[in-house]
């Protein structure tokens, strides 16, 4: 079974300083990883996604994500942030195109002015 | 652009009614999904359907069905709405060919059970 912790539920941050989200994931097989994120009062938009080859993968509006293997984790960063990525940002992981998508808890990621 | 509509952003019903929620996209996709997204859990997977008539167990399925009767078109049935049930439903489809690679969700359905 596969499973994804997301350990921070709100992470506050400075506009323009730099932000991690945290992603660890677990499973016995190899994976695809994604990040989500739900601005507020929409639906869920792909942010990024890690299928296979590079490790750093960049997404949408500057963000991207390391795949570590070893520490079977999937950050999300950005170097300076902004008033509008204030938002919800979901974690998710599967075995495989055609298999199911676990999602993690989420983190909602509060920029301050 | 890929667009999934969910019927209402806000419903409120009372124990006991059969509540019909509706999706529809846009993009000729094969896949579609219902989630339920409630604080502190995530996002956790009601129903999916690959195809016209074909549908699947997710991880929730208790309390719920669906029907799939056009492509377009999936609809999820609280048969009986109870006071848990109140949540965020959240419709989803994806790219044919892709499996569940990049799902495409609606804005979401908010239900309230009183």
């Amino acid at each position: 079974a596969q499973s994804v912790t997301q350990l921070d539920s709100q992470v506050p941050v400075f506009e323009e300083a730099p932000v991690e989200l945290r992603c660890n994931y677990s499973s016995s097989v190899s994976v695809y990883l994604f990040w989500y994120v739900q601005y507020p009062n929409q639906g869920l938009q792909l942010l990024l996604k890690y299928l296979s080859g590079s490790t750093l993968v960049k997404g949408i509006n500057g963000f991207e994500a390391e795949f570590n293997k070893s520490q079977t984790s999937f950050h999300l960063r950005k170097p300076s942030v902004h008033i509008s990525d204030t938002a919800e940002y979901f974690c998710a992981v599967s075995r495989g195109g055609y298999q199911k998508v676990t999602f993690g808890t989420g983190t909602k990621l509060q920029v301050i002015p | 652009d890929v667009k999934v509509t969910q019927s209402s952003r806000y419903l409120v019903k009372r124990t006991g009614e059969k509540v019909f929620l509706e999706c529809v996209q846009d993009m000729d996709h094969e896949n579609m999904f219902w989630y339920r997204q409630d604080p502190g859990l995530g996002l956790r997977l009601i129903y999916f359907s690959y195809d016209v008539k074909m549908k699947e167990k997710g991880d929730i399925p208790e309390g719920y069905s669906v029907s799939r009767e056009k492509k377009e078109r999936f609809s999820l049935i609280l048969e009986s709405a109870s006071t848990n049930q109140t949540s965020m439903y959240l419709c989803a489809s994806s790219i044919p060919g892709q499996g569940w690679i990049e799902q495409f969700f609606g804005p979401g359905t908010r239900l309230t059970v009183l």
